[in-house]
């Protein structure tokens, strides 16, 4: 069984739609969550924190659920730069990767 | 301009060949990481080093040699890979070695083995 699962995708998209992703994890005692953003051809970058409460970054918005052990990532007015592989982590000591869902916004 | 950087970007090996890959930070963090990244598989803890001493090889090859002479620098040597190595190698560095804290990533070397 898989440590963090993802949706693998693709989702294709109009802009302007809203987009969900969910992901799980299997390890009950991660204590850190995050959404990291890969762009094809090149290294994942921090999107950002996921926390217990929910957060919210301009158009993105992060859920955590810890008794479903299930993370979730929304993004509101897709734009055409939202394209790319967006990667679920969750950390007890080291992080662990999903293999990451594809996001294309198509014009 | 990045933080964590890699030399190579692009490397092609033969299988008996010997080559190393280069990782430098200068975020001022002591812990740093060796990942691999096989499409469509999800990222692979290779390595970890935290104030330059291993603490964690995730039961990688022999062929895969680690090195991290200070926190700046880590090096991965390679020797008589196989095929199936052909991969994105991407070093990483963060604050601590063991905290829950997020990771940030160098541009990677994309191997190719032949």
């Amino acid at each position: 069984r898989k440590e963090v699962e993802q949706d693998p995708g693709p989702f294709n998209v109009p802009e302007g739609a809203t987009v969900a992703f969910n992901c799980t994890y299997s390890n009950s005692a991660s204590q850190s969550f995050f959404w990291y953003r890969q762009d094809c051809r090149k290294e994942p970058k921090l999107l950002m924190s996921v926390y217990s409460s929910g957060n919210e970054d301009g158009r993105f918005t992060a859920q955590l659920n810890r008794a479903s052990q299930y993370i979730s990532l929304l993004i509101r007015d897709s734009k055409l730069s939202d394209s790319a592989t967006y990667l679920c982590v969750a950390a007890e000591g080291q992080l662990t990767f999903g293999s990451g869902t594809q996001l294309t916004v198509l014009p | 301009e990045t933080g964590v950087t890699q030399t190579p970007r692009h490397l092609v090996m033969g299988m008996t060949n010997k080559k190393s890959l280069k990782c430098e930070q200068h975020l001022g963090h002591n812990a740093m990481y060796w990942y691999k990244q096989s499409a469509k598989k999800p990222l692979e803890l290779m390595f970890v080093y935290s104030l330059e001493e291993r603490v964690e090889n995730n039961s990688v090859p022999s062929r895969f040699s680690p090195e991290c002479p200070n926190s700046s620098h880590l090096f991965l040597h390679l020797h008589t890979l196989q095929p199936e190595d052909s991969a994105l190698y991407l070093c990483a560095s963060s604050p601590a070695g063991t905290e829950n804290t997020e990771a940030f990533f160098g541009q990677g070397t994309r191997l190719t083995v032949v």
